[in-house]
């Protein structure tokens, strides 16, 4: 059974610094596609960033320069370490993988950041 | 505001068939695949379509998805009280090289 499992959200302080972590089962993250999605408090969806299975990296205007995708293939996790925190990076945090030939995606249930002095 | 558009919501009651669009452009819908998600108050985001008109294992056949140039649209039929859900579409786009959303549609079963 395919299981994402998100961690690592908290309350930060602006300009503070956070890692998330997905734990994933069932399948091995490095042959997917994976991606961070997040939604702030009453807000729609947005696209944070995605790393493919062969290393490369792509990341919203938004948090680009500020926030770096990972991936640990030895704990089958995927990474989102988050600096420069700001007000506006409040939201709950997906994290998705995408299977490259089929599309069919899997979603986790999130985890909550929230940037306040 | 978001890159792709979508109707803020939309309602029916139940047994009834409703539509949500969600328009974008050449360089989202018009050139990739269309994903649509539902998502229930307090709950993670489902995926419930993939590649414009895949259902995923266990998304009953009430709903379906299409694709026509730059628009796409999520059917669903037979409506029913659990369908009541916030609806969002999403497509890479080729000139911001990520991932767009739609604003959402709510949807209410009346």
């Amino acid at each position: 059974e395919v299981q994402l499992v998100e961690s690592g959200g908290g309350l930060i302080q602006p300009g503070g610094s956070l890692r998330l972590s997905c734990a994933a089962s069932g399948f091995t993250v490095s042959s997917n596609y994976m991606s961070w999605v997040r939604q702030a408090p009453g807000k729609g969806l947005e696209w944070v960033s995605v790393i493919y299975s062969g290393g490369t990296a792509n990341y919203a205007d938004s948090v680009k320069g500020r926030f770096t995708i990972s991936r640990d293939n030895s704990k089958n996790t995927l990474n989102l370490q988050m600096n420069s925190l700001r007000a506006e990076d409040t939201a709950v945090y997906y994290c998705a993988r995408m299977i490259p030939v089929s599309g069919y995606e899997d979603w986790g249930q999130g985890t909550l950041v929230t940037v306040s002095s | 505001q978001s890159v792709l558009t979508q109707p803020p919501s939309a309602s029916g009651t139940p047994g009834q068939r409703v539509t949500i669009s969600c328009s974008g452009s050449s360089f989202n819908i018009g050139s990739n695949y269309v994903y649509w998600y539902q998502q229930l108050p307090g709950t993670a985001p489902k995926p419930l379509i993939y590649r414009n008109n895949q259902r995923p294992s266990g998304v009953p056949d009430r709903f379906s998805g299409s694709k026509s140039g730059t628009s796409a649209s999520l059917a669903i039929s037979g409506l029913r009280s659990e369908d009541e859900a916030d609806y969002y579409c999403a497509a890479w786009d080729d000139s911001l090289s990520g991932r767009v959303f739609g604003g959402g549609t709510k949807l209410t079963v009346l």
